[in-house]
């Protein structure tokens, strides 16, 4: 079964510098998709940046980015100039040929003044 | 685009009543949705996968009789909580895949419906 972990529980950053959260995962697939999504207080979900595993390049949706070490079975994400907005907890999910979605224990960020 | 409902948003029972959640894809057909619980502090953790026209597959260790699923059409599926306790408490979170677009590996998900029970 596939396992993703986050190893950092809480984050902090302040505003307009940033912050880089972690995320490892366990797989024997070759093929297989990586999100990160945000849930604010709102609890509602959403997509901050989608990656696919056979393409080499990181993918970027403004200022969020990932790092992705297929090898290395490592997929972080980093903001860049943070925003107050951007607090919430984040979550590394990965998605298989099952199709279903894995997620890791979440990281709570925080965006200070 | 890609709007996923759910309804209601909360609800409170007592202890030994059923209590039905709806999730409805508002702007496209999803074949697939998914059924999600959500702890206090801590991450989804998938119930059941929803499959239009067929029985949801349930994850190791959820009870299928507790936890009915239907998805009786290709834009809404419920979710019935039967004789609910206190231990049911929870957010449940819904998600639908759009499989017939670009975007048919993402899952987009409900506002979720927090469930007490009394």
């Amino acid at each position: 079964a596939q396992t993703v972990t986050q190893s950092q529980p809480e984050m902090s950053v302040q505003e307009a510098e940033t912050v880089t959260l972690s995320c490892t995962y366990d797989t024997s697939e070759s093929d297989y998709y990586l999100f990160w999504y945000k849930q604010p207080p709102s609890r509602q979900m959403i997509l901050v940046i989608r990656q696919e595993a056979y393409k080499q390049q990181n993918a970027t949706e403004n200022r969020f980015s990932v790092n992705f070490q297929k090898a290395a079975k490592s997929f972080s994400l980093k903001i860049s100039d943070s925003q107050l907005g951007d607090a919430a907890m984040y979550f590394c999910a990965y998605r298989g040929t099952a199709s279903k979605l894995t997620f890791g224990t979440g990281t709570r960020l925080q965006v200070t003044l | 685009g890609a709007v996923v409902s759910q309804h209601p948003s909360w609800v409170i029972c007592k202890s030994g009543t059923s209590v039905k959640i709806e999730c409805r894809s508002l702007d496209f057909q999803a074949t697939t949705m998914f059924w999600y619980r959500q702890f206090p502090k801590q991450s989804l953790m998938l119930m059941a996968t929803s499959n239009e026209g067929s029985k949801a597959t349930y994850e190791q260790g959820v009870e299928k009789d507790k936890f009915l699923i239907n998805h009786a059409s290709l834009t809404l599926s419920t979710l019935t909580v039967t004789s609910a306790h206190p231990e049911d408490s929870s957010f449940y979170i819904c998600s639908a895949r759009d499989n017939w677009s670009d975007s048919y590996n993402e899952q987009f998900f409900g506002p979720g419906t927090r469930l007490t029970v009394l």
